[in-house]
C-alpha cells in the first residue's frame, strides 16, 4: 500500500529551528509538497521538490532523498504565526497525490 | 496571481436537503478542479478531479451520485451534495490547476454542517 509518515505534533520555542520529517512508500515518485494549514483554512503551497537536494525559499527550506523515501521541511526563527500543521504530499506513479496526515507544530515563547 | 474563491464559506443545512458549493479560479483558466474533504484533526481526502467539459472522476469510495460535480467552465467548478445529512458535515476544500498537476491553488474551504 501507499503510506506516508509524519510525527503527529511537535513543538519549538520562538526564534528556534525545527525539521518535520516526512518519510513516504508509494508506487512510484513524481514530486514531493509541503503544505502549512492553518486550523480550520485551506492549505497555502510551501514547496515543491522532484530532485534530490535542498530548496531554499526565505524561512522555509525543503529538503528530498528519492532514495531513501524521506524529505524534510526546515523552518528558521520560528515566528508565532508558523503555529500550524503542515502537510507533507507526493505523487504517485499514477500522478495520485497521497498526502500525510500533517504534522501539528505548536510555538511556544 | 493564481487565486481560487470558494462560496458559500460556511453553511448550515437541514437533512435531506441538498447544498452546493462553488469553486472559481478567479485570475487564471483552470483546466483541472479538484475536491477535496477534511474531518477534524484529519488529512484530507481527495474526493474527486474534474476537467473542464467531461465528467468528473471519482475516488474509490466516494459515491458519484450523491456528490455531483459540474466544471461547466475553465473558471467554475461546483459540488453539490444531495440528500445531505448529518455525516457528510466536513471542511470541503477545492483546488484548481491551470497545467500542471503539481500546481493544485486551494480554495479558502467551505464548512457545511448538516443538522
Amino acid at each position: 500500500g501507499q503510506n506516508i509518515d509524519q510525527p503527529t505534533e511537535m513543538t519549538a520555542t520562538e526564534g528556534a529551528i525545527v525539521q518535520i520529517n516526512c518519510t513516504y512508500q508509494t508506487s512510484g515518485f513524481n514530486g514531493l509538497f509541503w503544505y502549512q494549514q492553518h486550523a480550520g483554512e485551506a492549505p497555502t503551497f510551501l514547496s515543491y521538490n522532484v530532485l534530490d537536494g535542498l530548496e531554499e525559499k526565505g524561512r522555509f527550506s525543503s529538503f528530498l532523498s528519492r532514495s531513501k523515501g524521506y524529505s524534510y521541511l526546515l523552518l528558521k526563527e520560528l515566528q508565532m504565526k508558523d503555529s500550524a500543521s503542515y502537510l507533507c504530499a507526493v505523487i504517485d506513479s499514477n500522478y495520485q497525490l497521497i498526502w500525510g496526515a500533517g504534522t501539528k507544530l505548536i510555538i511556544k515563547p | 496571481g493564481a487565486v481560487v474563491s470558494q462560496h458559500p464559506s460556511w453553511v448550515i443545512c437541514k437533512s435531506g436537503t441538498s447544498v452546493k458549493i462553488e469553486c472559481r479560479s478567479l485570475d487564471f483558466q483552470a483546466t483541472t478542479m479538484f475536491w477535496y474533504r477534511q474531518f477534524p484533526k484529519q488529512s484530507l481526502m481527495l474526493m474527486a478531479t474534474s476537467n473542464e467539459g467531461s465528467k468528473a472522476t471519482y475516488e474509490q469510495g466516494v459515491e458519484k451520485d450523491k456528490f455531483l460535480i459540474n466544471h461547466a467552465s475553465l473558471t467554475l467548478s461546483t459540488l453539490t451534495v444531495t440528500s445531505a445529512h448529518p455525516e457528510d458535515s466536513s471542511f470541503y476544500i477545492c483546488s484548481a490547476s491551470a497545467g500542471e498537476f503539481y500546481e493544485q491553488y486551494f480554495g479558502p474551504g467551505t464548512r457545511l454542517t448538516v443538522t
